[in-house]
């Protein structure tokens, strides 16, 4: 199936640093979603991204649907100790219908 | 009150025994989901279902299978279960021509 790759797998920031992550595929997609998942719950939307080259920004996250449509980044402003979680892009395919495919995931852990 | 609920929150059980899963969600929401979850924090769709369509991904096995007494519950009926089963479910519900979709907190499942 199809496959989102997001890297880095995992990072261990100190509290304040800026964080930056990213998803990349070799299909095109319609709609970038960026989840955070805090242990023991669900995924958590942060930013929906819609056209391709659209920034947006969530507080200290921002967010950007590439240019290609291939790929999106996300970016954590002066990180704090409750960032720590799991991040998740998420896309959906042209011919996918409301499916979403997800990235495999970037763990976060902030040293206060 | 929850959005998306789920119940229950963790399921211990033996390998063979047949088990469901519910899911409610109060969003009037018209398209529920169920995701896979394994050990590694991948996050893989199962099943997309609204009220005219089920969407099956074509990697799950046939003794998975939804079961929606109405729009608002997608319940998830597992017969004979195997070890392999084990990993958290995700119930998850998005609105009629949108992409964003709403988790609930997860089911943990343990086949013993």
């Amino acid at each position: 199936g199809q496959q989102l790759n997001q890297s880095p797998q995992s990072m261990f920031i100190q509290e304040g640093e800026d964080v930056s992550m990213n998803c990349t595929s070799s299909s095109i997609f319609n709609t970038w979603l960026w989840y955070k998942q805090d242990p023991g719950e669900g995924p958590v939307l942060l930013i929906a991204l819609y056209k391709a080259g659209e920034l947006t920004s969530n507080g200290r996250l921002t967010a950007q649907f590439g240019i290609t449509r291939k790929d999106s980044f996300l970016n954590i402003s002066a990180s704090i100790p409750s960032d720590v979680g799991i991040y998740f892009c998420a896309g959906q395919l042209n011919n996918a219908g409301n499916m979403l495919t997800f990235g495999g995931g970037t763990r976060l852990m902030v040293k206060p | 009150d929850t959005a998306v609920s789920q119940t229950p929150k963790y399921l211990v059980t033996q390998m063979g025994n047949d088990k469901s899963i519910k899911c409610e969600q109060n969003l009037g929401h018209d398209t529920m989901y169920w995701y896979k979850q394994d050990s590694k924090k991948f996050l893989k769709i199962m099943f997309s279902y609204n009220n005219k369509e089920l969407i099956i991904n074509e990697t799950v096995p046939n003794r998975f299978s939804p079961k929606s007494p109405d729009k608002a519950h997608l319940n998830l009926h597992i017969n004979s279960l195997e070890l392999g089963d084990s990993a958290v479910y995700f119930c998850a519900s998005s609105p009629t021509g949108a992409y964003i979709q709403y988790f609930g907190a997860g089911t943990r499942l343990s086949v013993l």
